[in-house]
């Protein structure tokens, strides 16, 4: 497969662990924030969103938090399995705008251990 | 339903040439994105296209272009390849609005520039 990004932060979690990956978004103006997923010789996966009116969604098995006041996001994995390794990065934009607006964090490597 | 289709998957070419990426988006989707990655700059912007008509264009040079199909298919085009033109090109389909409707990533394609 191919790597995302060779040097990109990385947290080793053993299995069955949770996972928490952070992300500090730039805009103060962004009011909707993504996690996406990319696996090794894939492109990015819609994971969970967030809008600026809440500071907490749940998923299956992950949860994202929003702190703005430090504009600030976490992604939290519940009970990490193998399949979880891959490169997790979070977006910022508005509603309705468009693919244009979209600003990507460079990424976390989440990697697994046994 | 079967996913966004890129082709080729891998490509070298050598700087001064020229390459076309096509695309093909999830049946029905009629927005098509696509966007650069690489290890230093992350994901970034560079066109979309509705309808045959690009909506909007990022912050890259005047080499690189695209264009949409009746069908929505797409394609884009690097014209006189330079070394750092070397990335992931993705692109992303939604319903209509990539604004509105979730994108969805095709896997790649892998250029690199020798």
């Amino acid at each position: 497969g191919e790597s995302v990004g060779l040097h990109l932060p990385t947290l080793s979690v053993q299995e069955g662990d949770n996972s928490i990956i952070n992300c500090a978004y730039s805009n103060s103006a962004s009011d909707y924030f993504i996690w996406y997923k990319q696996e090794s010789g894939k492109g990015p996966q819609f994971i969970i969103d967030i809008r600026s009116n809440m500071d907490k969604r749940q998923g299956q098995r992950v949860t994202v938090l929003l702190n703005k006041t430090v504009k600030h996001l976490s992604l939290q994995i519940a009970a990490t399995q193998p399949g979880d390794s891959a490169v997790y990065f979070c977006a910022e934009t508005s509603p309705y705008s468009s693919a244009s607006k979209i600003i990507f964090g460079s990424g976390t490597r989440l990697s697994i251990r046994p | 339903k079967a996913g966004v289709t890129q082709t080729p998957r891998y490509l070298i070419k050598t700087r001064g040439q020229q390459v076309t990426l096509s695309c093909s988006p999830i049946s029905g989707h009629r927005s098509v994105s696509w966007y650069q990655q690489t290890p230093g700059q992350g994901l970034q912007f560079l066109f979309e296209y509705f309808s045959e008509t690009q909506r909007n264009k990022g912050n890259f040079p005047g080499r690189f272009s695209g264009r949409q199909f009746s069908n929505s298919r797409s394609e884009m085009n690097v014209s006189t390849l330079e070394l750092g033109d070397s990335a992931l090109y993705l692109c992303a389909s939604s319903l209509y609005d990539s604004g509105r409707d979730e994108q969805f990533f095709g896997p790649g394609t892998r250029l690199t520039v020798l």
